[in-house]
């Protein structure tokens, strides 16, 4: 089954513990990205990457770092988390130039 | 003024009804226009795209574009419970960036 995955699914960590969330998708798409989602400011893009070892900076970007060392895998980590970090992250993919981008069932983050 | 703004509602509208969700965008070399729609506690799914000035129909579903006005719009004609969630209005601006807009929430009642 064609699918973007998450991990985990739920976090509750503390102000400056470093946590990561990885995402991975089984449809050997060039493109991720990963977003967030707070109440009343839509889906803002943290990050994406264009292909292996290819990555930018999306709108809101400062806090987070990712890595794209494979293809299927594109992890998003916080090094020193904030509260106002706290948001529903989804990871996406997609195919360059194809309308459909795939979404991952989104983590839900607590920042203490 | 916002890359992509809709009305967050919530709109209601009876069952059987044609439920209207509006957008406008402000980069006017703006190619790519998507709508989502995303149940509560779920991920954003894709169910209409259009590129090109007037009218796009799937199913129940209308797209239109008028690039003049910078304005797009979802009709949901027929309108059911089941179409009860947050559509989501996206656009691919002139420089390749998807921006999305905050997304109204739309009720169906019964």
């Amino acid at each position: 089954e064609a699918q973007v995955t998450q991990n985990p699914r739920y976090l509750i960590t503390v102000t400056g513990k470093k946590l990561t969330v990885t995402c991975s998708q089984n449809m050997n798409h060039e493109y991720m990205s990963w977003y967030r989602q707070d109440p009343g400011l839509g889906l803002r893009q943290i990050y994406y990457s264009m292909n292996v070892e290819v990555t930018d900076k999306g709108d809101v970007p400062e806090g987070y770092k990712v890595s794209r060392k494979e293809k299927r895998n594109f992890p998003l980590i916080l090094e020193s988390p904030s509260p106002n970090q706290t948001s529903l992250y989804f990871c996406a993919s997609m195919f360059p130039g194809e309308e459909t981008q795939y979404f991952g069932p989104g983590t839900r983050l607590l920042v203490l | 003024q916002k890359e992509v703004e809709q009305n967050s509602g919530p709109l209601s509208v009876p069952e059987g009804a044609i439920a209207s969700l509006n957008c406008t965008y402000s980069d006017r070399g703006s190619q790519s226009f998507f709508w989502y729609r995303q149940y509560s506690g779920k991920s954003p799914e894709l169910i209409m795209f259009i590129y090109s000035n007037g009218d796009k129909e799937d199913g129940r579903f209308t797209a239109q574009l008028n690039k003049a006005s910078q304005y797009v719009s979802l009709l949901i004609r027929d309108s059911q419970p089941s179409d009860s969630a947050t559509y989501l209005c996206a656009v691919t601006t002139r420089a390749q960036k998807l921006v999305f807009g905050q997304g109204t929430r739309l009720t169906i009642n019964p």
